[in-house]
């Protein structure tokens, strides 16, 4: 069972916006950034979204995040047919035994 | 450009020691605030994180798997090494390294152990 908590699924079609939420605790989201990774498989993850709302170069502005007390969420609009993946929230917790790496179960995007 | 490559065994056999090689290129290890991590992926499960050492030798680990756990690295030669003993066959998955200064910032493509006899 993951530390921060994500919808298994999600869907959409050619050109609609979706949004893939993520929600943590006062001691990971509440307290530190948001990092956000795609996953295609058999391939490396790919940060997407760091620091809550950055996008590292390269990455089309299509995708967005935003972070909100305990919970962040990432923004895909003008879906597209490639954007079809696994994506994964992540965050530092600050654990009792210190500072550790949290990540949440990953929502599957499906395209339609 | 940043790169990372994992190696290691792709098959161990239960009670057995696994010992994974990350090596990488494009960057210093000897950089302030630089880390290297392992994480990994069982067979359709979610990620998890295990280890982060930094370019100062500080070290953090999983606390479920701290017992288990050792990473180390090697500046001269690229390398971080990390190993985990009395491996079992629910420890298969995708093992991969990581670059981070912060959260992962780049991933290596992964290499997939599996534990069975």
């Amino acid at each position: 069972q993951s530390v921060l908590t994500q919808p298994p699924s999600a869907s959409g079609t050619p050109g609609q916006r979706v949004t893939i939420s993520c929600s943590g605790s006062s001691s990971n989201i509440g307290s530190n950034y948001v990092y956000w990774y795609q996953h295609l498989p058999g391939t490396a993850p790919k940060l997407l979204i760091s620091r809550n709302n950055q996008r590292p170069s390269g990455v089309p502005d299509r995708f967005s995040g935003s972070k909100s007390g305990t919970s962040a969420s990432l923004a895909i609009s003008g879906l597209r047919s490639e954007d079809e993946a696994d994506y994964y929230c992540a965050a530092w917790d600050d654990n009792l035994s210190g500072p550790i790496w949290v990540f949440g179960g990953g929502t599957k995007l499906t395209v339609l | 450009q940043i790169t990372l490559k994992e190696s290691g065994p792709t098959l161990v056999k239960p009670a057995q020691t696994l010992t994974l090689t990350c090596t990488f290129s494009g960057f210093s290890f000897t950089t302030g605030g630089v880390g290297v991590g392992w994480i990994r992926q069982p067979p359709g499960k979610a990620l998890e994180w295990l280890a982060l050492i930094y370019w100062n030798d500080d070290k953090r680990y999983s606390p479920s798997l701290k017992s288990r756990l050792t990473v180390t690295k090697d500046t001269s030669k690229n390398q971080v090494v990390l190993t985990m003993t009395n491996m079992d066959p629910v420890d298969t998955a995708t093992y991969y390294c990581v670059y981070s200064r912060g959260l992962p910032d780049f991933w290596g493509q992964g290499t997939l152990v599996t534990v069975s006899s």
